[in-house]
């Protein structure tokens, strides 16, 4: 089982609608991200936070709002979101940013979210 | 700029054959890093292998192995005696090495192998 955890699994919401995604983890990584996937394609990384402060923004539009409560908290703010944002959103953590040794980036279960 | 190439966007195969999944890599850098992960219809993306760019040993983890080459840039991935269960989008990934004020962040993914595994 993974030990990222995202809620919930499944999300429908309407283009006016405000809603969130919520990521869990207790490995005490120090970076989490946010990925965006559609079908059929690979990730495409949207936030990095390292040490609870944004240091990444894939130039995302802002009707998505990522927050970092805690070490262990991140979410992922949903308002005015368009048919085409549908897709399954995916948490991830890793002891730090950058890939040195023993830096692994996990992946969570995922966020399947559907605008209509 | 780094890119990941998976050239095989599908593969079908009979249960218990063996069955190689390609990946070819570029990057500038000399330090990098080289991943694999499944990804089955649930969605989670599960950690298979993480090679760093001084180890080229090829590791065998009970049916899955790996073969990095640097010469030909390649980190092909192969399943031994495939079994249902292993059907399943599979990615191979790049990171760079951290650089100095925090460094490259995330994973440049392959457009991913679909391997279909029938009974």
């Amino acid at each position: 089982d993974t030990e990222v955890t995202q809620t919930p699994k499944h999300l429908v919401m309407g283009m006016t609608n405000k809603k969130s995604l919520k990521c869990e983890q207790h490995m005490g990584h120090r970076a989490m991200y946010w990925y965006k996937q559609k079908a059929k394609k690979p990730p495409e990384l949207m936030f990095v936070y390292s040490y609870e402060k944004l240091s990444i923004n894939e130039s995302v539009p802002s009707r998505f709002s990522p927050e970092c409560p805690n070490s262990s908290l991140l979410n992922l703010h949903l308002h005015a979101l368009q048919p085409e944002d549908s897709a399954l959103y995916l948490c991830a953590s890793s002891h730090r940013t950058g890939t040195g040794p023993g830096n692994t980036i996990y992946f969570g279960e995922g966020s399947w979210l559907t605008v209509v | 700029a780094q890119k990941v190439t998976q050239a095989q966007t599908e593969i079908s195969v009979v249960e218990k054959e063996d069955v190689t999944l390609d990946c070819v890599y570029e990057t500038r850098d000399t330090t990098y890093y080289l991943f694999w992960y499944k990804q089955p219809p649930s969605g989670e993306l599960v950690f298979l292998i993480r090679r760093n760019s001084f180890d080229e040993q090829n590791e065998i983890s009970g049916r899955y192995s790996w073969n990095f080459q640097k010469s030909t840039s390649s980190f092909n991935f192969t399943i031994t005696a495939s079994q249902v269960v292993d059907s399943a989008v599979y990615f191979c990934a790049l990171s760079e090495a951290e650089r100095s004020g925090g460094g490259a962040d995330g994973l440049t993914f392959g457009k991913g192998t679909h391997l279909i595994i029938q009974p």
